[in-house]
């Protein structure tokens, strides 16, 4: 089943406006931790933003914030003004148990890759 | 800064060759990972090592295995390479205190 959700393959935007990725996760655990990455098309992934399950507010970095809603369980990432520098693909993941129950992975959705206009 | 560093960027292999692909980082972590990114499904953890010598399979571990001889270097192996196995690899290592994951550049492999 699938863990992580990001229904957008693709997004465009308008530079300097504001733009919404969506993530739906699927966790039974009370404790977990979200988060987002961009990768540029030179390919490293960049950290962006990060949230715990018992966080109340939601985390904010610059023009990157994460609307949570956690009843909902999804994770949603907004970027605020729109550079061109931010086209590249983004994914969300989350930190859950191994099988084992001893140690936290994170595990991957399948990424949007959003374009940004001038 | 921090760094995880792969041993090659581009890779063309044939079917049934070996390959080591090599990850160091310099971060004194504990915890490294190796995943594979295709189009559409996102990264994928193959394996995983939480301590030197010790490692865990991730959502799909055939067809390779890894090694962990010493805290700072964590090897994927292909023990016989196969088409299906052409993608691209990154490593990762995990800051113990946020969770966060460092990842290197990635090996893009092609198997012919």
């Amino acid at each position: 089943a699938q863990k992580i959700t990001q229904t957008q393959p693709g997004m465009f935007v308008q530079e300097k406006e504001a733009v919404t990725l969506d993530c739906t996760y699927d966790t039974s655990d009370q404790s977990y931790g979200l988060f987002w990455y961009k990768q540029p098309s030179s390919g490293e992934m960049i950290f962006l933003i990060y949230q715990g399950s018992y966080d109340e507010q939601n985390a904010t970095e610059g023009r990157y914030s994460l609307n949570f809603q956690k009843a909902r369980k999804s994770a949603n990432l907004v970027i605020s003004a729109s550079q061109l520098g931010d086209s590249a693909m983004y994914f969300c993941a989350m930190r859950e148990r191994t099988i084992s129950g001893g140690y936290n992975k994170l595990i991957f959705g399948a990424g949007t890759r959003l374009a940004v206009h001038p | 800064d921090v760094k995880v560093t792969q041993s090659s960027r581009y890779l063309v292999k044939r079917t049934g060759e070996k390959v080591f692909l090599e990850c160091v980082q310099d971060m004194d972590h504990e915890n490294m990972f190796w995943y594979r990114q295709d189009p559409g499904l996102g990264l994928r953890l193959i394996y995983f090592s939480y301590d030197v010598k010790m490692k865990e399979k991730g959502d799909i571990p055939e067809g390779y295995s890894v090694s962990r001889e010493k805290k700072e270097r964590f090897s994927l192996i292909l023990e016989s390479a196969s088409t299906n196995q052409t993608s691209m690899y990154l490593c990762a290592s995990k800051e113990q205190a946020t969770g966060e994951l460092f990842f290197g550049e990635g090996s893009r492999l092609t198997v012919l």
